[in-house]
């Protein structure tokens, strides 16, 4: 069954460093998220991505973050200073531009921690 | 208001028992409805659409009332492994705008 992948599982910087956060979405998937958990909290929508361009973000999506498909497989999210508080649980998802249910299929995610 | 309210619970409910999570929304232009589940330190995965007429998967029944702005879970036969926090999602503006509710969290004892 395809999946989502993303990668790193964990990711631990410095703050003020920029991290790079990768995800692989379901090869026919035309839209595509991202989202964050901070531990012990909702999940909170960041941004959704269509068509190589922001469709909608969120309050939370500000200067410091920015989304890229460089390619016909990755999906980036890029902080670019990371703050103590950008420290979360990332997830990407994906979905099939068809898809009557409106699906969402996430990535197992990757944890962000920020020392 | 909250945008997506859900008690966080927990509920602690014996194995076989019936269990009912509410969820309320505040914008009435939410166009579409889920249910997710997410296991601790897991990703979210979809459990159930939720659409005005109703709908059953098996053991799970969900409702949307629009007119009320809430939509409902029922779980029959309560099963240990439906253990976890189930989420109510709530979408606007095609799908492009994606609201979670803090969740519910479901403990089903032996």
């Amino acid at each position: 069954e395809p999946e989502v992948t993303q990668t790193p599982s964990h990711q631990v910087t410095q703050m003020g460093q920029e991290v790079i956060l990768r995800c692989v979405p379901i090869s026919n998937h035309l839209y595509f998220y991202w989202y964050r958990q901070i531990l012990g909290q909702k999940v909170e929508f960041l941004v959704s991505f269509y068509n190589n361009e922001i469709s909608e973000k969120s309050e939370i999506f500000d200067d410091q973050f920015s989304v890229e498909r460089p390619d016909g497989s990755n999906f980036t999210l890029k902080i670019r200073s990371t703050k103590l508080e950008d420290s979360a649980m990332y997830f990407c998802a994906s979905r099939h531009r068809d898809s009557l249910t409106y699906e969402q299929y996430f990535g197992p995610g990757t944890r962000l921690t920020v020392t | 208001r909250k945008e997506v309210e859900q008690d966080p619970g927990p509920f602690n409910v014996p194995e076989g028992a019936t269990v009912a999570f509410n969820c309320t929304y505040s914008n009435s232009a939410s166009q579409s409805f889920f249910w997710y589940r997410q296991d601790c330190r897991k990703e979210p995965k979809l459990l159930m659409s939720v659409y005005s007429s109703g709908n059953e998967d098996g053991r799970f029944t969900a409702q949307l009332n629009r007119a009320s702005q809430y939509i409902s879970l029922l779980i029959r036969d309560s099963k240990l492994s439906d253990s976890a926090t189930y989420l109510c999602v709530v979408t606007q503006r095609g799908y492009q705008k994606v609201t979670f509710g803090t969740g519910t969290k479901l403990q089903v004892i032996p």
